[in-house]
């Protein structure tokens, strides 16, 4: 089954301490990102991915890291979580860079930092 | 930058009444549009799209059309069921950061539809 995972699915932890959420993909798609969703927000993108070793910085990066070493895998980190990103994440990933190309979502992660 | 307007829910109609949730976006260029669907506890799906100006996209009842002249993709079903009970979003995805298919959200709609 075509599909994007995610883990944890839930998670508390305190501020400060290093956390990676992590997110595979079994479409082989080349382009995946992060995404966090806030009441009243909506989605905005955290970082995306175009493939392989290439990473760029979508609307809301700060306080996070991605990497992007094999093409299933997209992690994002949070070197020192602060309560400010207690949010709802989800990984998303399309086989193209095209504006019309549908992107697929993990189930995502709930996080609270405290 | 690309931005995109949603009603406010919560929206709750009787099973089987007509439902129509606007949506009016604001985008350099010809952006695609997107209506996805979150249900409890779950990721979000895509529901349908639509690539041009004019282009009607459709699935499971729900329908919205692509209007330039408007700037809007707004989604209706002509009869909802208990099952449809979600948050809407609303999304353009253009070029600009992001790579070409960023996703730019409204911020979503919940609907409720009651027996």
């Amino acid at each position: 089954e075509a599909q994007v995972t995610q883990n944890p699915r839930y998670l508390i932890t305190v501020t400060g301490k290093k956390l990676t959420v992590t997110c595979s993909q079994n479409m082989n798609h080349e382009y995946m990102s992060w995404y966090r969703q806030d009441p009243g927000l909506g989605l905005r993108q955290i970082y995306y991915s175009m493939n392989v070793e290439v990473t760029d910085k979508g609307d809301v990066p700060e306080g996070y890291k991605v990497s992007r070493k094999e093409k299933r895998n997209f992690p994002l980190i949070l070197e020192s979580p602060s309560p400010n990103q207690t949010s709802l994440y989800f990984c998303a990933s399309s086989s193209g860079g095209g504006s019309s190309y549908e992107q697929y979502f993990g189930p995502g992660t709930r996080l609270t930092v405290t | 930058g690309n931005s995109v307007t949603q009603m406010e829910g919560p929206v709750t109609l009787s099973e089987e009444a007509f439902l129509t949730i606007n949506c009016t976006y604001t985008a350099t260029g010809y952006p695609s549009l997107f209506w996805y669907v979150q249900y409890p506890g779950e990721g979000l799906q895509l529901l349908l799209k639509a690539t041009k100006a004019d282009d009607k996209g459709s699935n499971k009842g729900f329908e919205a059309t692509y209007r330039k002249e408007t700037t809007s993709f707004h989604l209706e079903k002509g009869s909802v069921q208990v099952s449809d009970s979600a948050v809407y979003f609303c999304a353009l995805s253009g070029f600009g950061t992001g790579g070409g298919n960023k996703l730019t959200f409204g911020t979503g709609t919940q609907l409720k539809v009651e027996l």
